[in-house]
């Protein structure tokens, strides 16, 4: 399995504002993701963190409202920007071994619960 | 395309009692499996996988799932639950046939509820 490190855990943000999440892992992952929770909802796929190139989006997701960077292996950030109360969400990381006995598994972190006022 | 069903919005069960939570799924070709357990104000924890072999599959905190190919189902299982097994329980199918093959397609959840 592998420690996945986010920060901050939770945050309370005033409309308009931005804010960047980061994501640390403990070992070199090749994919790591950012999902998005509403509030009662089930988990949506915003972007790829691509390692030395831009993110890939998902439909209905853009780079202007969800800039991510990805400078190594193990760290990513995810910045949510001119945020409103529709902002209000879970952000996870989350990441997927290839090898070993971890192969095929994607692991989450613990989140970043913003809530957007 | 891809999707995962979860019939059960809440499973409601008495501690000791077996449980049981379901989870169909849609894919084209084989498909990897999974389920998560968000405990109240946490992240996602892995449980378990299917990727291939033994359609019984065992995992964390004694849960176990089995695959059924002809029903397209991946239930979650366990033979006696607990107060603290309480939480809220995802199924998810990693997506092999986009171009990202490392997303996850959820279910809506299920909402498991223990009682003493």
């Amino acid at each position: 399995s592998a420690v996945i490190s986010q920060k901050p855990s939770r945050d309370i943000c005033q409309r308009g504002t931005s804010l960047t999440i980061q994501c640390q892992v403990d070992s070199q992952v090749t994919m790591m993701f950012w999902y998005r929770q509403q509030p009662g909802q089930s988990l949506t796929l915003i972007a790829t963190a691509n390692q030395g190139s831009e993110a890939t989006y998902e439909s209905g997701f853009v780079i202007d409202k969800f800039p991510i960077s990805r400078p190594n292996l193990t760290f990513s950030t995810l910045t949510v920007s001119n945020m409103s109360p529709e902002d209000s969400s879970i952000y996870l990381c989350s990441v997927a071994f290839q090898g070993g006995s971890s192969g095929n598994t994607i692991y989450f972190g613990e989140g970043s619960w913003l809530t957007v006022v | 395309a891809q999707s995962v069903a979860q019939p059960e919005d809440q499973v409601n069960v008495a501690e000791g009692n077996p449980l049981t939570v379901k989870c169909t799924y849609s894919v084209s070709g084989n498909p990897y499996l999974f389920w998560y357990v968000q405990y109240p104000n946490r992240g996602l924890q892995f449980l378990l996988k299917y990727i291939t072999g033994d359609n019984l599959v065992k995992g964390s905190y004694g849960f176990e799932a089995e695959f059924n190919k002809s029903q397209t189902s991946f239930h979650l299982k366990k033979p006696s639950a607990l107060v603290s097994d309480s939480a809220l329980y995802f199924c998810a199918v990693r997506d092999l046939n986009s171009s990202n093959t490392g997303k996850l397609i959820f279910g809506q959840g299920t909402t498991l509820q223990v009682k003493p």
